[in-house]
């Protein structure tokens, strides 16, 4: 079975510039997370989609960040514009109805650095 | 919210020696502490996790506690190997109700041969 993946592994863009994440959860996960991870510093939550529908989006850090997962399959997080400051890897993950738990499972991550 | 604190930040030991990392939580209604273990160019991944109705749980050469007065718990690692080196994070829940979980800011474990 396919775990999560994500797209592109690194992503280098100039500043302003707009960049899209792509994540594809496990096949039959209703739940799917964003996270980013800062240099040194906590795995960070974003927002968490529950299908199509997002449940929650508190740690979105501001507008210039957008996430969709159009018919509650594969999700996407674009930013616009980037600013120096969004660089970190952006983690995805998924797990089945109910909660976070042993069947969550993370991506391999989207290194973004913003020069 | 929930604030998690882990400590230390690195982590060097030789090859054979025990390895201890030690995490603080502040919301006294998480009840469910995960730890993930991240090898370069991987994602996170859960080694073990412990419930708030247990005090210890061991895997083999991984074992983790839980303080719940104190709100503290620490992940144990035994016979250190070189494939432990990795990034480990801890993380706070609440299974049942807001259960996305918080994380600490890592610990990144390097086992010399």
């Amino acid at each position: 079975e396919a775990g999560v993946t994500q797209f592109p592994s690194h992503s280098v863009i100039e500043k302003g510039q707009t960049v899209t994440l792509r994540c594809d959860p496990i096949s039959g996960h209703d739940n799917l997370y964003w996270y980013r991870r800062v240099m040194g510093k906590e795995i960070k939550f974003l927002l968490h989609f529950v299908k199509e529908s997002k449940q929650d989006e508190s740690g979105m850090p501001n507008n210039r960040f957008l996430a969709e997962r159009t018919g509650g399959t594969y999700s996407t997080l674009k930013v616009q514009p980037a600013e120096l400051e969004d660089s970190g890897v952006y983690f995805c993950a998924s797990s089945p109805p109910g909660h976070w738990g042993t069947e969550a499972f993370f991506g391999q991550g989207t290194r973004l650095t913003v020069v | 919210g929930e604030n998690v604190e882990q400590h230390p930040s690195t982590l060097s030991v030789q090859e054979g020696d025990s390895a201890v990392i030690k995490c603080t939580y502040s919301d006294s209604a998480s009840n469910y502490f995960p730890w993930y273990k991240q090898e370069l160019g991987k994602g996170p991944q859960l080694i073990i996790d412990i419930r708030s109705n247990v005090g210890e749980k061991k895997d083999q050469r991984i074992a983790v506690t839980l303080n719940k007065t104190a709100k503290h718990f620490s992940l144990h690692i035994t016979e250190t190997q070189p494939e432990d080196s990795a990034v480990y994070f801890c993380a706070a829940s609440i299974i049942g109700g807001s259960y996305i979980p918080t994380f600490g800011r890592g610990t990144s474990l390097i086992v010399h041969p």
